[in-house]
């Protein structure tokens, strides 16, 4: 499963929104009626980490600026207001198929 | 505290082995699939293989296939990958993740292996 990330580049300012899209090159709906898309924030020098699982669910202490929303291949990730340590590279990710698949990653960064 | 420290990466030469380790701490491991995912140097995430709570089912992606064996000792919450015939472009931070209900929710701070000359 191919997943294609826009834009690849993200600059903006601070307290303003931001959104990426990940389009998947099939259906991530899994046979037992859930999909397995996940958003991962990777800030530098850092691992990546959990932001967004399931397509919607905020993982535990993420802040609810974060939003994530979609179904089936089309999936968009949500900042309403841009912050300072939102700085760092944006993944999606698909476990409904084999092998696993991420998104090439958008890097946000402020104007 | 859920943890989840990686080891074992450095300096190999082409075709060269290692193996990584994962110890888990802060949770029952055995409720909990295990990943590893590696990043090239400047690149973007790449899922490498997983295996299931009990180590019954393992995973990889195709380009690992026959090279590297995930593995676990459930005993010691310990997770490992064997890597054979490492090649240039096995060059990559190594990350220990662990997964559940379709999401892979902690991970490690890496290990890196080099692979070269």
């Amino acid at each position: 499963i191919v997943m294609t990330q826009t834009p690849l580049s993200s600059p903006v300012t601070l307290g303003q929104p931001a959104s990426i899209s990940c389009r998947s090159s099939q259906s991530l709906e899994h046979s037992d009626g859930n999909t397995y898309l996940s958003w991962l924030q990777q800030r530098p020098g850092q691992p990546p980490r959990l932001l967004i699982y399931k397509i919607s669910n905020r993982f535990s202490g993420v802040p609810d600026r974060f939003s994530g929303s979609g179904a089936g291949t089309d999936f968009t990730l949500k900042i309403s207001r841009v912050e300072a340590e939102d700085v760092g590279v944006y993944y999606c990710m698909q476990v409904t198929h084999l092998p696993h698949t991420f998104g090439q990653g958008t890097k946000l960064e402020i104007k | 505290e859920v943890q989840v420290v990686e080891s074992g990466g450095g300096l190999v030469q082409p075709g060269g082995s290692l193996r990584l380790s994962c110890a888990a701490s802060g949770f029952t491991f055995t409720e909990y699939w295990m990943t590893w995912v590696r990043q090239a140097p400047g690149k973007g995430l790449e899922w490498v293989a997983n295996i299931k709570e009990d180590g019954s089912e393992k995973y990889y992606v195709d380009s690992v296939k026959g090279r590297f064996t995930i593995s676990r000792d459930n005993a010691k919450n310990s997770l490992y990958l064997q890597m054979n015939s490492l090649r240039a472009e096995d060059t990559a931070m190594y990350y220990c993740a662990r997964g559940i209900g379709g999401y892979y929710d902690n991970w490690g701070q890496g290990t890196l292996v080099t692979v070269s000359s």
